[in-house]
């Protein structure tokens, strides 16, 4: 199964309001995870990254969380606005099966759609 | 606009039949990446490359096959089609691997197999 994934497939906030999106890792090896939005009809786009050697890293209106201790990642968007709507996708660095020891696929969870209420 | 080009955009094709989906990496990126995205699976990894050599592989079947080539374009080659190979495909590239950057992605090439 998914070594990566959101515990909910959908989150309606409300303009305005913060967004916090969650995500659960298994692989306690990785050491690079990366949020990436994905609009409609668009590639996936980098929002922003952390290490495991980072609890927290702040962007501009997003903040990352990483909970090593319980595997588990959050993306937090401040003051949402009409264009974070989108599905957002958590990613750890993991080593492939068959990569020859490249690490270098990421893995994807399955997406959350944040929806924006007016 | 990520500076990631993939081409065609669309394509319908009939079970049985191959088809080859094109990538041109931003410039400077040596690494690119093939994932696939479909409705109930989300975005899985492909394959790697790293300056025209295999870096990693995810899942891919044995009917797809990928290159990459001296002036750093890539090739995904998927050849006797089924229906559940209809997914978005993404082409991503990066200046060396993962861990090193970001991911840049591409628009996409949507194959409908009928």
């Amino acid at each position: 199964g998914e070594s990566v994934g959101l515990h909910l497939p959908t989150l309606s906030v409300q303009e305005g309001d913060n967004s916090i999106i969650n995500c659960a890792y298994s692989n306690s090896a990785s050491d690079y995870f990366i949020w990436y939005k994905q609009e409609s009809g668009k590639g996936p786009q980098f929002i922003i990254d952390i290490r495991s050697n980072m609890d927290k890293r702040q962007g501009q209106r997003v903040t990352v969380l990483l909970n090593k201790t319980v595997k588990h990642l959050s993306l937090q968007i401040a003051a949402t606005q009409p264009g974070d709507s989108a599905v957002y996708f958590c990613a750890e660095n993991k080593i492939q099966p068959n990569s020859g020891g490249g690490a270098d696929g990421l893995t994807f969870g399955k997406g959350t759609h944040l929806i924006i209420q007016p | 606009d990520s500076g990631v080009t993939q081409t065609p955009k669309h394509l319908i094709t009939a079970t049985g039949q191959r088809v080859t989906l094109r990538c041109s990496p931003r410039s400077g990126d040596l690494s690119v990446y093939w994932y696939q995205q479909s409705l109930d699976q989300g975005l899985q990894f492909l394959i790697q490359y790293y300056n025209g050599e295999e870096r990693a592989k995810g899942n891919i079947l044995e009917r797809f096959s990928a290159q990459q080539f001296p002036d750093l374009h890539s090739e995904l080659n998927l050849s006797s089609l089924e229906l559940g190979d209809s997914a978005l495909y993404f082409c991503a590239s990066s200046v060396g691997g993962v861990l090193t950057g970001e991911l840049f992605f591409g628009e996409g090439s949507r194959l409908t197999v009928l």
